[in-house]
């Protein structure tokens, strides 16, 4: 199986500064790791994904870092805005478990305008 | 682009009683489905894992006897909740897998009286 901890629960951010949320895993056998970002009443959204052949990736103002040795993955929203108040998931996914995705706790994201 | 759709959007039942809930991927063929419950408070627990011709892998302390699932093709998935209680209350939640992503459709929230 994995376990996935994720960390802060509650992130607040000033506008225009950055956030960054961290998740860790346990199973060096996990190979994709996507974040959702879910707003109140509506489903989670993916937003960006990294797998484990990459260290880094960017997109939107979003970069997601993966260090496989310490097995540790990063979402990093630069530049925040109002609209990126939200819940966020981190997720890793075992190579060979098919669609199991297990969630990390969530974080609450609130930017300050 | 990849959507999933899931029916009814909002449901109310008396404890004791059954509903049954849909999920279609629409513009795509999904490899898998995933139901997950997410309830107030809680990430998300994973109900089951569903691929076509393949026998449905139930999570610790999901049944099939309590929530039957019918997978007919790629693109339909479809749950029933039996007999349900205040504990089965929560926001349930389809991931429709294609490659390594999966998308969650906007949920069915049941409420048990």
């Amino acid at each position: 199986g994995e376990q996935v901890e994720q960390l802060p629960s509650i992130l607040r951010v000033q506008e225009g500064s950055s956030a960054s949320i961290n998740c860790t895993y346990e199973n060096s056998a996990s190979n994709y790791f996507p974040w959702y970002k879910q707003e109140p009443g509506e489903n989670p959204k993916l937003i960006i994904d990294i797998r484990s052949n990459m260290e880094r990736k960017q997109t939107q103002g979003l970069i997601v870092l993966l260090d496989k040795k310490a097995k540790r993955f990063s979402l990093h929203i630069t530049d925040t805005q109002p609209g990126d108040s939200a819940m966020y998931f981190c997720a890793a996914t075992v190579r060979g478990a098919g669609n199991k995705l297990t969630f990390g706790i969530g974080t609450r994201v609130l930017v300050r305008p | 682009g990849a959507l999933v759709y899931q029916y009814p959007r909002r449901t109310i039942c008396k404890s004791g009683t059954s509903m049954r809930m849909e999920c279609q991927a629409v513009g795509f063929q999904a490899t898998s489905v995933a139901w997950y419950r997410q309830s107030p408070q809680k990430t998300f627990e994973l109900i089951a894992l569903s691929t076509v011709n393949s026998a449905i892998k139930y999570e610790q302390n999901f049944t099939q006897e309590k929530f039957p699932i019918s997978h007919p093709n790629l693109s339909f998935s479809s749950m029933t909740v039996l007999n349900a209680y205040l504990e089965d209350r929560g926001l349930y939640l389809c991931g429709a897998r294609y490659s390594y992503e999966q998308y969650f459709g906007p949920g069915t929230r049941l409420t048990v009286l």
